[in-house]
């Protein structure tokens, strides 16, 4: 039944080594987010796609890069993971981004990222 | 600039009534969602406004004033198992912005 499925749910790697996580779902939906979230703290948008089109926050660090294959698909490359990157990064789907909708977003349950 | 507050913590006991208040200031205003997320797994929706006034969803209720930028969420019957962080989050152009979240203890 999982509708968005994030793996692995935990994830190990080493200071400058670069780490993919994946995200895919079922629902066919238009859109997918890349959230970063550390304890305690607010879920922070990284970017999301609108079927092909990539749209970047401004403050996210080149470091961080995504790509979307196909609808089915998203990832988040960490080329050089540093220290305070060790978080919970979830992936989120919405059908579209348009007004006067009642569409949440479906998380994944997210993937643990640890750096030694 | 972009910004949701809502409190850090609050603890009710068993059966009580809670209630989560969010104050935001946002660029464009699409919709507000509350969503609980338990330690460690993915957030989940819970409640969705975009007009003013009080939507009802069994045990939660979620209140909506667009004019003041605020809203609450409303969680009545309080059980074990609503211990949990409370997220408000507010979908400005095709994005949402979330608060840090209400971390929600219920004691017996």
């Amino acid at each position: 039944d999982a509708m968005v499925i994030q793996n692995p749910r935990y994830q190990v790697t080493q200071f400058g080594k670069p780490v993919t996580l994946s995200c895919s779902q079922t629902l066919n939906h238009n859109v997918m987010y890349w959230y970063q979230q550390k304890s305690s703290q607010a879920p922070k948008l990284l970017f999301h796609y609108y079927d092909k089109d990539f749209n970047n926050e401004a403050d996210t660090p080149d470091n961080f890069q995504s790509r979307r294959p196909n609808t089915s698909f998203c990832f988040l490359d960490i080329r050089s993971p540093g220290l305070g990157d060790a978080a919970m990064y979830l992936c989120a789907t919405s059908k579209a981004l348009g007004i006067h909708e009642n569409q949440p977003q479906h998380f994944g349950d997210g993937t643990r990222l640890s750096i030694l | 600039g972009q910004n949701i507050d809502q409190p850090t913590e609050m603890t009710a006991t068993e059966g009580a009534i809670v209630q989560i208040n969010c104050t935001y200031q946002t660029s464009g205003f699409n919709g507000l969602f509350w969503y609980q997320q338990h330690a460690g797994e993915a957030p989940t929706f819970l409640s969705y406004n975009v007009l003013d006034g009080l939507e009802e969803k069994g045990r939660f209720s979620s209140f909506l004033s667009r004019s003041k930028g605020y809203s609450y969420l409303l969680l009545k019957e309080l059980q074990m198992k609503d211990s949990a962080s409370y997220l408000c989050a507010v979908r400005g152009w095709g994005k949402f912005q979330f608060g840090a979240g209400t971390q929600v203890v219920v004691t017996p």
